[in-house]
Parts: C-alpha cells; structure tokens; sequence
C-alpha cells in the first residue's frame, strides 16, 4: 500500500493551456503538504507549501481536500519552462514529523 | 554559493567495492538529511541528522549504509560492499528546524555499481 500516490503520466499539456493533477495520501493525520519541482537530472526544488485549505503563488494552486485525502496542483497558462517532474510529499506522521514521504511523481511537458 | 554541496557528482565503483560521498549543507541549517532516487521514483528517505545526533534511520537501510556528521556541519554517506542495486543518485538535503519541511538540495552523487 503506497503511502502517497501520483499519476506518472506524462500529461502532454499545449502551452498556454492549464493543467491539474492530484496526489493521494494515506495517513489521515498528516497536516502539510507540499509540492516539488524536479527538473530531468537535476535536485528537486520547493515549489509550494500547503498548510491550510490551499495555496496560491501566481499561476499555481495548490488545494487540498482533507475529506477525501487528496491534494492538487493547478498550473495556469502553463509555459514551456513549466516541463518537469511535479512530486507530492506528506510528512510521515506516525512515527516522527522529520520523514518526508515522497510520491514518485507526475511528468508534465508542456508542447509549443 | 551558499548552497548544499555534494561530493563527488558521479562516482563508477565495482561490486564489492567501499564508497564514500560527502555533503556540505546551507552553513545555518542544523538538519541534514540522505535520500536515494532511482529513475522514475521519487527519492527514499535513508537517514537524517539534528546537529551531529542521527536521529531517524529508515527501517530499509541495509546493514552496509552508515551516515556520520560528526561536527554538526558535513555529512558522509558510506557505503560498504557495494551491489549493482545500489546504484542510484543519492541526495542530500537541509533545512532550518524551525522550518524543518522545507528542504533544499543538492545536486546529488550518482553511483553506478558494475
């Protein structure tokens, strides 16, 4: 039973078209959230934090929905620099705050 | 650059063999943490560190990994007899305890096992 889920894709997005997907989590406990960036064969980089109800920087939104354990991440108007890896992570709750659970990703590529 | 570091970047090693990387974190970051990243995965947590106390170890991590810090400042990740699954980038990461979630990365080691 994977802790945290994400569609692998890839998503095949046009530029300038918006894009959602979501991540499943399994431990109800959990109460941040957050989304990462990984560029092909580079280091994943902080993207958003989700503390509350949701999150928005500028063309991102990152909602969650506690009830049905989820969280999304919305990309509007999506740019061509946007192509990446997008990672969901849930701390791990249940056995200390300090393990972050990592899905495996979703590639998203953004076509001109 | 003041950010997290990594030693080496690439690293070809046979079976068998003993491997060493380093990190240097962000100099005001007490928590330092060591993933593994396997192609189309999301990274594994390994071991983390508060100052020099290594305080989680995943319940996966073989016998054959063992992680120091032991001023409190660079990390190094050994791995003994080495086995081509091994083979991986391994990251490492830190942040503020205070905001201990938000994490920054290096660029990783990657290790090839022939």
């Amino acid at each position: 039973r994977k802790e945290v889920e994400q569609d692998p894709g890839p998503f095949n997005v046009p530029e300038g078209a918006t894009v959602a997907f979501n991540c499943t989590y399994s431990n109800s406990a959990s109460q941040s959230f957050f989304w990462y960036r990984q560029d092909c064969r580079k280091e994943p980089k902080l993207l958003m934090s989700v503390y509350s109800s949701g999150n928005e920087d500028g063309r991102f939104t990152a909602q969650l929905n506690r009830a049905s354990q989820y969280i999304s991440l919305l990309i509007r108007d999506s740019k061509l620099s946007d192509s990446a890896t997008y990672l969901c992570v849930v701390p791990d709750v249940l056995d200390s705050n300090y393990q972050l659970i990592w899905g495996a990703g979703t590639k998203l590529i953004i076509k001109p | 650059d003041t950010g997290v570091s990594q030693d080496p970047r690439h690293k070809i090693t046979k079976r068998g063999q003993n491997v060493t990387f380093r990190c240097d974190p962000i100099s005001e970051h007490n928590r330092l943490y060591w993933y593994r990243q396997t192609l189309g995965q999301g990274p594994e947590f390994l071991t983390y560190f508060q100052n020099e106390a290594q305080l989680e170890k995943s319940r996966l991590l073989s016998d054959r990994f063992s992680a120091e810090r032991p001023k409190g400042s660079f990390s190094t990740l050994e791995i003994q007899r080495t086995e081509q699954g091994d083979s991986a980038m391994y990251l490492c990461a830190s942040s503020f305890s205070e905001r201990d979630n938000e994490q920054f990365f290096g660029p990783g080691t990657r290790l090839t096992v022939l």
